[in-house]
């Protein structure tokens, strides 16, 4: 049963460049969140997918977008980076969308120079 | 006021003792409550969930809930030297698909 995965495990991208980060969901999942979680912080909601649509949102800013695929599969994306979006990025899936329980995939770290 | 607030230690506990981590919530709406253990360079990874008032064990884990006092509580008896990691509470707000986590306790077990 494959868990959540997703790509890439690393980036380093400078200041102003754009971004994508990939998610695949636990099998039998479609429900998908993303997280930002800074060093020493809790994981911060960015948001969350469900049928292909961006169901709720937490406080960031447009520069922070998604998809959501026919195959439950998602993408993450953050233009104009800055500086303080260096964090670790978390992909979480739950089954259906008023299920809270959900299993994180192992992130991508981001690093912006 | 923090959403959700848990004291970010570290608490050392000798192996086999109980580990006792705490957090307090501030929307009163909240209606899920969760516990994640983060182990150091990894994702976190859910250890136990409760919905309603009282405790709920599963193996060495009890977790507490008191919705008057805004209060969750996880229990780790007979912990183990494997226990070290950072705890992390969630939260979830009734009608809302957004989890509010905590910034995480430190656990370590002292062998």
């Amino acid at each position: 049963d494959a868990g959540v995965t997703q790509s890439p495990t690393h980036l380093i991208k400078t200041r102003g460049q754009q971004v994508t980060l990939r998610c695949s969901p636990k099998s039998g999942h479609d429900t998908v969140s993303w997280y930002q979680q800074a060093l020493g912080q809790g994981p911060q909601f960015i948001f969350q997918y469900y049928e292909e649509e961006e169901r709720q949102r937490g406080n960031f800013p447009d520069r922070f977008s998604g998809h959501q695929f026919p195959n439950y599969s998602s993408e993450l994306n953050v233009n104009a980076l800055w500086l303080g979006d260096s964090a670790l990025y978390l992909c979480a899936s739950s089954a259906g969308y008023s299920s809270y329980e959900q299993y994180f995939g192992p992130g991508t770290r981001l690093t912006v120079t | 006021q923090k959403e959700v607030e848990q004291n970010s230690g570290p608490l050392s506990v000798p192996e086999g003792a109980i580990a006792s981590l705490n957090c307090t919530y501030s929307d009163r709406v909240s209606q899920s409550f969760f516990w994640y253990r983060q182990y150091s360079g990894k994702s976190p990874e859910l250890i136990m969930s409760i919905y309603s008032n009282g405790d709920k064990e599963d193996g060495r884990f009890t977790a507490q809930l008191n919705k008057a006092s805004q209060y969750v509580s996880l229990l780790i008896r007979d912990s183990q030297p494997s226990d070290s990691a950072t705890y992390l509470c969630a939260v979830a707000r009734r009608g809302y698909q957004k989890v509010t986590f905590g910034t995480g306790t430190k656990l370590q077990v002292i062998p």
